[in-house]
């Protein structure tokens, strides 16, 4: 079974940089894209960026020049950072991946809130 | 760039009731890369329908996706009490959008 595991700290100051882990259990990392979505709190779902298996990346372009996904295909890991964040980037960051065959987000990590604040 | 719109934002019903949600496209896109998600309060997303109208396996063949032209249907034939939930689609275009959700809840 495959389990997508997050860490990474929950509490960020603004202008800082948030930083996020994606460990990825019981599956291969070949083959697949490894995604980022975030939540706001009483929102939608936002997608961040995704990394292949190769390590080629596309990013949300209001978020990109804030933004990396870089991967370890050995360590079967992917993460996530965010430069200068503000309050409105406080949400739950989501890991998950994308599965080519299916065209979907099959497996989804637990999900961390991040809160921006001093 | 894709806009998706889902209608209703609500959907009040009773249990054993049939749901239908909507998922409208700005523009006519290829249904293969139309997906939709169920997320339950504090809970990760869960992938319910690929492809505009496939089920992972382990999805109960009571949800179930159709699609006429640029608007998407998710239907829900017979609600069970772990249905209530908020449904997003989802187009995995250049932009990877996300409806902004509609919330079946209980009437």
């Amino acid at each position: 079974q495959v389990q997508l595991q997050q860490g990474g700290a929950g509490l960020v100051k603004p202008s800082e940089t948030l930083s996020l882990t994606c460990a990825v259990h019981g599956g291969s990392f070949i083959g697949f894209y490894w995604s980022w979505i975030r939540q706001p709190p009483g929102k939608g779902l936002e997608w961040i960026g995704e990394i292949s298996d190769s390590g080629s990346t596309t990013y949300r372009p209001s978020l990109r020049s804030r933004v990396t996904i870089s991967a370890d295909a050995a360590r079967k890991q992917f993460s996530l950072r965010l430069r200068s964040v503000t309050a409105a980037d406080t949400a739950v960051y989501y890991c998950a991946r994308w599965a080519v065959p299916i065209y979907g987000y099959d497996y989804w990590g637990q999900g961390t809130l991040v809160v921006v604040s001093s | 760039e894709i806009v998706l719109t889902q209608s209703p934002d609500t959907l009040s019903l009773s249990p054993g009731e049939r749901a239908i949600l909507s998922c409208r496209t700005s523009q006519s896109v290829w249904r293969r890369y139309l997906a939709w998600y169920q997320q339950k309060p504090g809970q990760a997303p869960r992938l319910l329908i690929y492809g505009s109208s496939n089920r992972p396996t382990g999805i109960p063949d009571r949800f179930s996706g159709s699609v006429s032209g640029t608007e998407f249907t998710l239907t829900i034939s017979n609600l069970e009490p772990e249905d209530f939930a908020v449904y997003f689609c989802h187009f995995y275009g250049t932009s990877r959008t996300f409806g902004q959700g509609t919330k079946v809840d209980v009437k």
